[in-house]
């Protein structure tokens, strides 16, 4: 069975950084594309960035260019988000997500993680 | 970027009706890479529908996916309790990938 277990998250200080993970079983994990998908309070999903199984090829919102980078660590099987410059609107809960496939081509998320809530407040 | 536009918002049926919810691009979506997630409150999206039609493992046969080109239905043809949640279409032929808003799905 996959699971993907997010952690990391936490209040920080507008123009803070953060680093989140995701520990991922249950699947090999190189093989697959792995995303970041936000979402703020009561609002809908935002695909924030993937990387692809290899970790060679990385793609970002427009909103987290600059500011957020996306890793992984093949041999610890798992995903990061490093967050810095962070902004009021990055509040969300992040969700990892494995990809259908290598991650070179729009990600279809399948499955997603329970989530962990970042809250950028002063 | 495409953008995804789910309708109606709300939908407010009864357990045993059926629910045609609806997701239009405003642009073709290539191969008809249209997916749906169902959410309910405190979890993750869960995969219902991929490819526009594809029902994802698990997912009863109680619930479709239709469409092409522009326009996208989800149904669910007789509605049961477990059912009422947040929808979500997410297009992933052309970057950057995109959701719709949601329509949320109440009980009456």
């Amino acid at each position: 069975e996959v699971q993907l277990v997010e952690s990391g998250g936490g209040l920080i200080q507008p123009g803070g950084s953060l680093r989140l993970s995701c520990a991922a079983s249950g699947f090999t994990f190189n093989s697959y594309g792995m995303s970041w998908v936000r979402q703020a309070p009561g609002k809908g999903l935002e695909w924030v960035s993937t990387i692809s199984g290899g970790g060679g090829s990385t793609y970002y919102a427009d909103s987290v260019k600059g500011r957020l980078t996306i890793s992984r660590d093949n041999s610890k099987n798992t995903l990061y988000l490093q967050m810095n410059s962070l902004r009021a609107e990055d509040t969300a809960v992040y969700f990892c997500a494995k990809d259908r496939g290598s991650g070179t081509s729009p990600p279809r998320f399948d499955p997603w993680g329970q989530g962990t809530l970042v809250t950028v407040s002063s | 970027e495409i953008v995804l536009t789910q309708s109606p918002g709300t939908l407010s049926l009864s357990p045993g009706e059926r629910a045609t919810l609806s997701c239009r691009a405003s642009q073709s979506v290539s191969s008809s890479f249209l997916a749906w997630y169902q959410q309910k409150p405190g979890q993750a999206p869960r995969l219902l529908i991929y490819g526009a039609s594809s029902r994802a493992t698990g997912i009863p046969d109680r619930i479709s996916g239709s469409g092409s080109g522009t326009d996208f239905t989800l149904t669910i043809s007789r509605l049961e309790p477990e059912d009422f949640a947040v929808y979500y279409c997410q297009q992933y032929g052309n970057s950057p990938t995109t959701f719709g808003q949601g329509t949320r799905l109440e009980i009456k």
